[in-house]
């Protein structure tokens, strides 16, 4: 089976950092994703990890460890719009790409910013 | 470009009812997935098309079906409905193809909100 956790909910004041641990056990292993959804909203991508180690993009990071089943999304610099359910979400195995389109999501960490 | 278009964005149902829901993926993409999207049980994964032939499949009751057509819009079809079937569909678009990281990307519509009464 899959099984994805993650915290349901986190809050953090303004100009701080935060970080959105992400635990995982799934059959087969390709990818991690992390998706960013304000209420009412679409999904917004993130970030992507495959190999071990801390992807940095802005103020945004994430972390993937494959050997721990552990990713981590860590938000610097918080603004009050970063206020959002953020998403970790897990690519299985490729088998000559017919997985790609299939994605097991945790639950969503719902992160409030406070002013 | 323009993004993923999913239509109707809201609609109102009655038990045992039947509907249908549309997804018009980024120009180019030819994987379409389906995601079922509740407070309870978050996103869940209903079923992927690529090239008009279904390729994933989650673990929905046959109610759920959908298809692909050959512009790479989708529809997804849900019957006899249950007050269950309550939730946010969404749909994402993605290359589909094992060629890059890039291509790995999924972009969402914003959704379709059934409520069912």
């Amino acid at each position: 089976g899959q099984n994805i956790d993650q915290p349901t909910e986190m809050t953090a004041t303004e100009g701080a950092i935060v970080q959105i641990n992400c635990t995982y056990q799934t059959s087969g292993f390709n990818g991690l994703f992390w998706y960013q959804q304000h209420a009412g909203e679409a999904p917004t991508f993130l970030s992507y990890n495959v190999l071990d180690g801390l992807e940095e993009k802005g103020r945004f990071s994430s972390f993937l460890s494959r050997s721990k089943g552990y990713s981590y999304l860590l938000l610097k610099e918080l603004q009050m719009k970063d206020s959002a359910s953020y998403l970790c979400a897990v690519s299985p195995q490729a088998d000559r790409g017919s997985t790609l389109g299939r994605l097991y999501f945790g639950r969503g960490t719902q992160l409030t910013v406070w002013p | 470009k323009a993004g993923v278009t999913q239509t109707p964005r809201y609609l109102i149902k009655t038990r045992g009812q039947q509907v249908t829901l549309s997804c018009s993926p980024i120009s180019g993409h030819r994987s379409v997935s389906w995601y079922q999207q509740t407070p309870g049980q978050g996103l869940q994964f209903l079923f992927e098309y690529f090239s008009e032939t279904q390729r994933n499949k989650g673990n929905f009751p046959g109610r759920f079906s959908g298809r692909q057509f050959s512009n790479s819009r989708s529809e997804m079809n849900v019957s006899t409905l249950e007050l269950g079937d309550s939730a946010l569909y969404l749909c994402a678009s993605s290359l589909g193809q094992p060629s890059g990281r890039s291509n790995t990307e999924a972009f969402f519509g914003q959704g379709t909100r059934l409520t069912v009464v």
